[in-house]
């Protein structure tokens, strides 16, 4: 069972790249890394997924070397609303039981003006 | 497509009661999970239903269980109340397709146990 490590706590400034990087080393082969983002009082929302290399959409990068053993979520130009909560997820969304099993404590990013 | 629907969105009760919260997933969505969510013990998975079978459980007592309908709406029920299950529910659909596993959260049912 794959487990993460990221960071408790990031402070950055609006207009500002920030990266959140996550540990897991026992990531499987049939593993995907995903990201949610939370506000508070509300469901996590999906941020992005990917395997292996990069991973780009509207609201996020999603880095990944090639040992897969940590993965860096980049967020371009964050603002204020980007203050939430961003939680790592490793695991086989479609065959792994487990892959719902461990969120951790996710990392807590607040964006200053 | 509308997303997905918890109710009641806040619930007040008392030691030693029950309750049933409702899931309505997104259309075409069969799997549904649930996740209790407190400040000090974060996002924690409770069980998943999958075509009306469950298909995961997480670590919690048997007093917390649910169901899946066969239009995929799902209830959970937690009886005899205590005041540790003072928390936000959530629920989350997904189609569990390798293209498209993302999981989408519902706003949460508050419940507050007295």
């Amino acid at each position: 069972l794959a487990k993460t490590t990221q960071p408790i706590s990031m402070d950055s400034y609006e207009g500002q790249e920030v990266n959140i990087t996550c540990s897991h080393n026992n990531i499987a082969t049939n593993d995907y890394i995903t990201w949610y983002q939370q506000f508070p009082s509300q469901g996590p929302r999906f941020i992005i997924q990917g395997y292996k290399t990069k991973v780009t959409n509207e609201v996020a990068s999603l880095f990944i070397p090639a040992d897969r053993k940590s993965s860096t979520l980049s967020l371009p130009r964050v603002s204020l609303s980007d203050t939430a909560v961003y939680y790592c997820l490793v695991g086989d969304p479609v065959m792994d039981s487990n892959y719902q099993l461990i969120w951790g404590a996710g990392t807590k990013l607040i964006i200053k003006p | 497509k509308a997303g997905v629907t918890q109710t009641p969105r806040y619930l007040i009760k008392t030691r030693g009661q029950q309750v049933t919260l409702s899931c309505s997933p997104i259309s075409g969505h069969r799997s549904v999970s649930w996740y209790q969510q407190t400040p000090g013990q974060g996002l924690q998975f409770l069980f998943e239903y999958f075509s009306e079978t469950q298909r995961n459980k997480g670590n919690f007592p048997g007093r917390f269980s649910g169901r899946q309908f066969s239009n995929s709406r799902s209830e959970m029920n937690v009886s005899t109340l205590e005041l540790g299950d003072s928390a936000l529910y959530l629920c989350a659909s997904s189609t569990r397709d390798r293209a498209h596993n993302e999981q989408f959260f519902g706003p949460g049912t508050r419940l507050t146990v007295l």
